[in-house]
């Protein structure tokens, strides 16, 4: 699976919309984009997954780029609820058996400020 | 939908004791489950992966005899840590993933193992 390279911290301000960047520039056709947080001391949540078109769901939305080598996570309204480390992490569609994984890596840390 | 529960939520255990970690998938089935690890802030390390019915896959360096996994039904999967010692101490958190639903994992809330 590609690697992907997150920024180690980002601020946001209450009410505000957040940005989280994510570069995947070695995603393959078949690899999908998806998103995790983890709130303190909690399992990760799924926030959403895409492969080439932007998703949007009640949580967040997911822009993708053209060329795919990229992706950014929008919380349009952030609370301070939604502070928690933010996982990109791109998987390829062909699961299975031990070949079904999400490796994750150090993610962004969205502290959302009052 | 999709929720993943974990049991017991915390557990402190004596050195040398062996602890089991209960894994449920609440509102659907699960074909496959995961086990992974967290320690202080690092982030998630995957131990194992488990499909109902068979034996577990572990990853490089995880000891298979020391973490016992069991996938005997497609809504349970247990861990068991054996013969625990300090260096034990972590977050373990498991993962569901569905056939009938998307390819996307569903975490459960960990469990944190403290081992004296």
């Amino acid at each position: 699976d590609a690697k992907t390279t997150q920024p180690p911290s980002m601020d946001c301000a209450e009410g505000r919309a957040a940005n989280l960047p994510c570069n995947h520039s070695t995603i393959s056709g078949n690899e999908y984009v998806y998103w995790y947080r983890q709130i303190h001391s909690q399992g990760p949540q799924y926030i959403i997954h895409g492969l080439k078109n932007n998703e949007t769901n009640e949580m967040a939305s997911l822009i993708i780029t053209e060329d795919r080598k990229s992706s950014t996570l929008i919380l349009p309204h952030a609370t301070l609820r939604d502070t928690a480390v933010y996982y990109c992490i791109v998987r390829s569609s062909n699961s299975g058996g031990s070949n079904y994984k999400l490796t994750f890596g150090k993610g962004t840390l969205l502290t959302v400020n009052p | 939908g999709a929720v993943v529960s974990q049991h017991p939520s915390r557990v402190i255990c004596k050195s040398g004791t062996s602890v089991k970690i209960e894994c449920r998938s609440l509102d659907f089935q699960a074909t496959t489950m995961f086990w992974y690890r967290q320690f202080p802030k690092q982030s998630l390390m995957l131990m194992a992966t488990s499909n109902e019915g068979s034996k577990a896959t572990y990853e490089q360096g995880v000891e298979k005899d020391k973490f016992l996994i069991n996938h005997a039904s497609l809504t349970l999967s247990t861990l068991t840590v054996t013969s625990a010692h300090p260096e034990d101490s972590s977050f373990y958190i498991c993962s569901a993933r569905g056939d009938l639903r998307t390819d996307t994992q569903y975490f459960g809330p960990g469990t944190r193992l403290t081992v004296l």
